[in-house]
């Protein structure tokens, strides 16, 4: 069974504080690697897809990167507007179903 | 381009009643999933259509249920709604099988 579990649960952040977020997943023959964010009320939005390990993909203050156990998200230098649940789901091959994670709730603080 | 769209956006039933979602793909999209998300569980995954065909279905009794029509456009529909089936519901939609899924807004089912 696919499993994906992602650490913190949460995180508060001073703006400017760089981190990481972390996902770890176990999943027979992966296809691809999800990232979305979430505001309140709103369904995901599309962030990254990482596809093999060593794969590395940036979106203005966001990198994505993915090895053969976890994917880390890093946020550079987060600002207010950062503030969002960041979801991680896998895909296995052969499947187009995703498999999430619960989620790290991040609050960036002015 | 439009993203997907749901309809309606809230809505509130009482147990042992039935309803139905509706959700517009992006334009030329043809996979449609649906997903149930709540505080406990996450996101979790209901069914995938594509080409008017069911082709998975997640670990959901079969009071869930769903359809495809030839526009891509998909209902899903839950019969006999009891307390815990309150959640949001969101669909998403791909170009094709396994290509990245996109959501829409979302409906937030309440069951009293």
């Amino acid at each position: 069974e696919d499993q994906v579990t992602q650490s913190p649960e949460a995180l508060r952040l001073q703006e400017g504080e760089s981190s990481s977020l972390n996902c770890s997943y176990t999943v027979s023959g992966l296809r691809g690697l999800f990232w979305y964010r979430q505001d309140p009320g709103k369904g995901p939005e599309f962030l990254f897809t990482l596809y093999s390990a060593g794969e590395e993909k940036e979106k203005e203050r966001l990198k994505a990167t993915l090895t053969k156990k976890e994917s880390f998200l890093h946020i550079t230098a987060p600002k207010p507007e950062d503030s969002a649940t960041y979801l991680c789901a896998v895909q296995a091959g052969g499947y187009s179903t995703l498999t999430f994670g619960k989620g790290t709730m991040l609050l960036v603080s002015p | 381009k439009a993203g997907v769209t749901q309809t309606p956006r809230y809505l509130i039933k009482t147990r042992g009643q039935q309803v139905t979602l509706s959700c517009s793909p992006i334009s030329g999209h043809r996979s449609v999933s649906w997903y149930q998300q709540t505080p406990g569980q996450g996101l979790q995954f209901l069914f995938e259509y594509f080409s008017e065909t069911q082709r998975n279905k997640g670990n959901f009794p079969g009071r869930f249920s769903g359809r495809q029509f030839s526009n891509s456009r998909s209902e899903m529909n839950v019969s006999t709604l009891e307390l815990g089936d309150s959640a949001l519901y969101l669909c998403a939609s791909a170009r094709d099988q396994q290509e990245t899924q996109y959501f829409g807004p979302g409906t937030r089912l309440l069951v009293l």
